[in-house]
């Protein structure tokens, strides 16, 4: 059974610093293409970036928004990818899942918390 | 970046009754070497993540009643949902996985009349 588990979320006050995991189980992670997206409180779904395989070259693409401030690793050994945040600001409070597409379909986390306020 | 639409923003249906939604994108998301379409349907309930309910436009995920459907190419898309269920009130969104930057539908909120 594919399992992805993000942890890490919590509260942390502006200009702060996370980092979030999220640790798979059920497929091969290392040929996985892994990517982070969130969801703000009543607001819709919004990419935040892409870590290819390092098979497939390793590459990392952002969304604008957290470019320069978020950082997509992945450690393949532990079957985990991580999602460093720094500076954050109000507007970054959401839910945040990890994806994968896995053959045909598409697999999510539950998701972690992450509010940022003063 | 590829922007998705959806129409319409909420919609109230009787028990019983078809619900139709429909996701335009604003270029074609069809894959022509694999006649695919990278276009996906999710249903989220509150407090829960999205759950995927079809793929490639048209193929129902595992475990998925089908009385939900999905049709379409290129850039129109529809999500029908042929007899509704109590069960079925949600918000639905539309998704393209064709472009590295994956775009959402704004989503589309599912009543009981």
């Amino acid at each position: 059974e594919v399992q992805l588990v993000e942890s890490g979320g919590g509260l942390v006050k502006p200009g702060g610093s996370l980092r979030l995991s999220c640790a798979v189980s059920g497929f091969t992670f290392s040929d996985a293409w892994m990517t982070w997206v969130r969801q703000a409180p009543g607001k819709g779904l919004e990419w935040l970036g892409r870590v290819k395989s390092k098979s497939d070259g390793g590459a990392i693409d952002y969304a604008a928004p957290v470019k320069g401030r978020f950082t997509i690793s992945r450690d393949d050994s532990k079957n985990t990818l991580f999602l460093q945040m720094n500076s954050l600001k109000i507007e970054d409070t959401a839910i945040y899942y990890c994806t994968t597409v896995t053959g045909s379909t598409i697999q999510w986390g539950q998701g972690t918390l992450v509010t940022v306020s003063s | 970046d590829i922007v998705m639409t959806q129409s319409p923003d909420s919609l109230a249906v009787s028990l019983g009754e078809r619900a139709t939604i429909n996701c335009k994108s604003s270029q074609s998301i069809l894959y022509s070497s694999k006649n695919t379409n990278y276009l996906a349907w999710y249903q989220q309930k509150p407090g829960q993540p999205p759950k995927l309910l079809i793929y490639w436009a048209s193929s129902r995920e595992s475990g998925v009643p089908d009385r939900f459907s999905g049709s379409g190419s290129g850039t129109d898309f529809t999500l029908t949902i042929t007899s509704l269920q109590a069960e079925d009130v949600a918000v639905y969104y539309c998704q393209q996985y064709y472009d590295t930057l994956w775009t959402f539908g704004q989503g589309t909120k599912v009543e009981i009349k």
